[in-house]
């Protein structure tokens, strides 16, 4: 139990174009989602929190209008990477909190790179 | 502000050599503290949450204990699949978001 799963898994892009990435809960009801960013040999920092149904809330630093994060559903979240640079190139991972507890569980992440 | 402090960074091992990693942390009221295990480009992997001090958990070659200031990961008799960057993180008592810190990569050699 407890999957989410990534959509796609990795995209490479142009400069200036957007993206979208999704997420989804597989087997559960997620009232909250949220999404990181990984560089290379670091830990994953936090980026947004989105609630279904409501407006996502983002980090400190954090771009909403160039991060765009919906919550449409109870197993969807999607964040759209608008007009994409080289410097957004990343690991970009969701993870979604059961209902009922306070674990995230963590999807296999998407690999964008920006040329 | 939250913090996560991970030591050692990496650490090798000989297949069947014990060890433990460290999980420093300040939070203001701590909800829980969770273990996750993230392979190279994959997701993490959750293995354990911690609530409150002296608790213990356990899974095949994995144990988790916690303190008020501070987690340990024991690793018993490794196996080169146990390979991989385990990652500690903290919530505090009213928010739900996760605090990471920067992880410890295990490597286990044959």
């Amino acid at each position: 139990g407890a999957v989410v799963s990534q959509h796609p898994s990795w995209v490479i892009c142009k400069s200036g174009t957007s993206v979208k990435i999704e997420c989804r809960s597989l087997d559960f009801q997620a009232t909250t989602m949220f999404w990181y960013r990984q560089f290379p040999k670091q830990s994953l920092m936090l980026m947004a929190t989105s609630n279904e149904g409501s407006k996502a809330t983002y980090e400190q630093g954090v771009e909403k209008d160039k991060f765009l994060i919906n919550h449409a559903s109870l197993t969807l979240s999607t964040l759209t990477v608008t007009s994409a640079h080289p410097e957004d190139s990343s690991f970009y991972i969701c993870s979604a909190r059961v209902a009922s507890g306070y674990e995230q569980y963590f999807g296999p992440g998407t690999r964008l790179t920006v040329t | 502000e939250d913090q996560v402090t991970q030591s050692p960074e990496a650490l090798r091992l000989q297949e069947g050599e014990s060890s433990s990693l460290n999980c420093s942390y300040t939070v203001s009221g701590l909800r829980g503290l969770f273990w996750y295990r993230q392979d190279p480009g994959k997701g993490p992997e959750f293995l354990f949450t911690l609530y409150s001090a002296g608790e213990e958990k356990e899974k095949e070659r994995l144990k988790a204990t916690l303190t008020k200031k501070e987690s340990f990961l024991h690793i018993t008799a490794p196996k080169p699949e146990d390979s991989a960057t385990y990652l500690c993180a903290v919530q505090a008592s009213n928010d739900y978001k996760l605090s990471f810190g920067a992880g410890t990569t295990v490597t286990v050699r044959a």
